[in-house]
């Protein structure tokens, strides 16, 4: 358990939909990033928040959007799904260790749209 | 952006023989990172190396910033050694990481 929960594991929904997938960050870490991997893209960076406030953003569609709550545990949110946006996506949390910055990946939702 | 290139893309090894992974990039960063990707789908942090050396283990990461590259050594490998590899760097603030394509690595009894 790498102390980054993410759910579900695991979501088959159809194209037009929209899912909500969760992400609690290790305790004590106080930024969160959401990550999608797929086949042709590889990983991809979609955005981050920081202690409640989102700090970078990437190539997140804007069907897509993130927040992060007080507790610090974030959510994804997917609407309009299309058959394209099947794919892992990872949530992962860092804080300054030492001087790193090392990321902890939650074992993400794998989603399928049908 | 920054563009992060991997080599070799794919790799099978004897369980027990060496290996070098090579990680080039094509600007300055503030952060690296090496991550292996198990049959499984989790992606687990291996080192947090934006220059300098470090070791864990079989596994010992060098990174040579002014040259732009960073190597991942993986000694005695291992079946449980397989799977991908990847390189991820970080440029600026805001901590947010851009990763190659991986190395695939397949070791095998």
């Amino acid at each position: 358990d790498s102390g980054v929960t993410q759910t579900p594991k695991h979501l088959i929904t159809a194209t037009g939909q929209r899912v909500t997938l969760r992400c609690s960050p290790r305790s004590g870490d106080l930024s969160v990033y959401w990550y999608q991997q797929s086949l042709d893209q590889g990983l991809q960076f979609l955005i981050q928040y920081y202690n409640g406030e989102e700090r970078a953003k990437g190539n997140i569609l804007e069907r897509f959007s993130a927040q992060q709550f007080p507790d610090l545990h974030s959510e994804l949110n997917l609407s309009s799904l299309e058959l394209g946006d099947s794919a892992l996506y990872f949530c992962a949390s860092s804080v300054p260790r030492g001087g790193g910055y090392g990321y902890t990946f939650g074992s993400g939702t794998r989603l399928t749209v049908v | 952006g920054i563009q992060v290139e991997q080599s070799p893309p794919d790799l099978i090894l004897q369980e027990g023989a060496n290996s070098t992974l090579r990680c080039n990039f094509s600007d300055s960063v503030n952060n690296l990172q090496w991550f292996h990707q198990n049959p499984w789908g989790q992606l687990i942090n291996l080192f947090y190396i934006p220059s300098g050396t470090k070791q864990n283990g079989r596994l010992s990461a060098t990174t040579v910033a002014t040259e732009r590259y960073s190597l991942l050594y993986i000694s005695s490998s291992q079946t449980t050694d397989s799977g991908v590899y990847f390189c991820a760097v970080g440029t600026g603030g805001g901590n947010k990481l851009t990763f190659g394509t991986g190395t695939q690595l397949k070791v095998e009894l």
